[in-house]
């Protein structure tokens, strides 16, 4: 059964950062691109980052570029996001997902507030 | 980047009714359409893929059709546990772009 299991998320201030990890398991982590997708409180779904399978491409939306970062460890079977110099229009349930957006983790809630 | 246009913010139905709701693209995608089921504080759930396929698992009231740009998610039946919010997302090119959701209520 594929699973996919974000943690890191939480409280934090204005211009600070924050590291999100999502664990995957039941499936051969190192074949598959990886994606996050957020979705602030009441609002709908938005990608924010993709990675290819073995780490050497990824895409971003506008809105991060510079500040976020996908990353992976295939070792692991683990995906990361690094976020920096965090908004609080980033505030949102951040989600791993398969590339194809064919499996999702739970989420993980990221409040950016003073 | 392409737009997906949800003409419907929200829809009412009762219980075995047929239901459809519909997905604009702003241009060409082809078939990399998939609709998504979202209940409240879970994860969207994958239901149609391809434009046209069905998810594993997921019921055979669920059908999805396509005309040109249009998109199309039909339920043949619907159920009590067929409510939530419906979203359709793009993948034919980046950045993937959802729509902003058909909330989905029993009447």
């Amino acid at each position: 059964e594929v699973q996919l299991v974000e943690s890191g998320g939480g409280l934090v201030q204005p211009g600070r950062s924050m590291k999100l990890s999502c664990a995957a398991s039941g499936f051969t982590f190192s074949n598959y691109g990886m994606a996050w997708v957020r979705q602030a409180p009441t609002k709908g779904l938005e990608w924010v980052a993709t990675i290819s399978y073995d780490g050497s491409s990824t895409y971003y939306r506008d809105s991060v570029k510079g500040r976020f970062t996908i990353s992976r460890d295939n070792a692991k079977s683990t995906l990361y996001l690094q976020m920096n110099s965090l908004r609080s229009e980033d505030t949102a349930t951040y989600y791993c997902t398969r590339r194809h957006f064919d499996y999702w983790g739970q989420g993980v809630m990221v409040t950016v507030s003073s | 980047d392409i737009q997906m246009t949800q003409s419907l913010a929200s829809l009412s139905a009762s219980l075995e009714e047929i239901v459809t709701i519909t997905c604009q693209a702003s241009q060409d995608i082809g078939n990399w359409l998939a609709w998504y089921q979202q209940k409240p504080g879970k994860s969207p759930q994958l239901l149609i893929h391809s434009a046209t396929s069905l998810a594993d698992g997921i019921p055979s009231r669920f059908s999805g059709s396509r005309s040109g740009t249009q998109y199309s998610l039909k339920i043949s039946r619907l159920q009590v546990e067929d409510t939530g919010i419906y979203y359709c997302l793009q993948r034919y090119s980046n950045p993937p772009t959802f729509g902003a959701g058909t909330k989905l209520e029993l009447k």
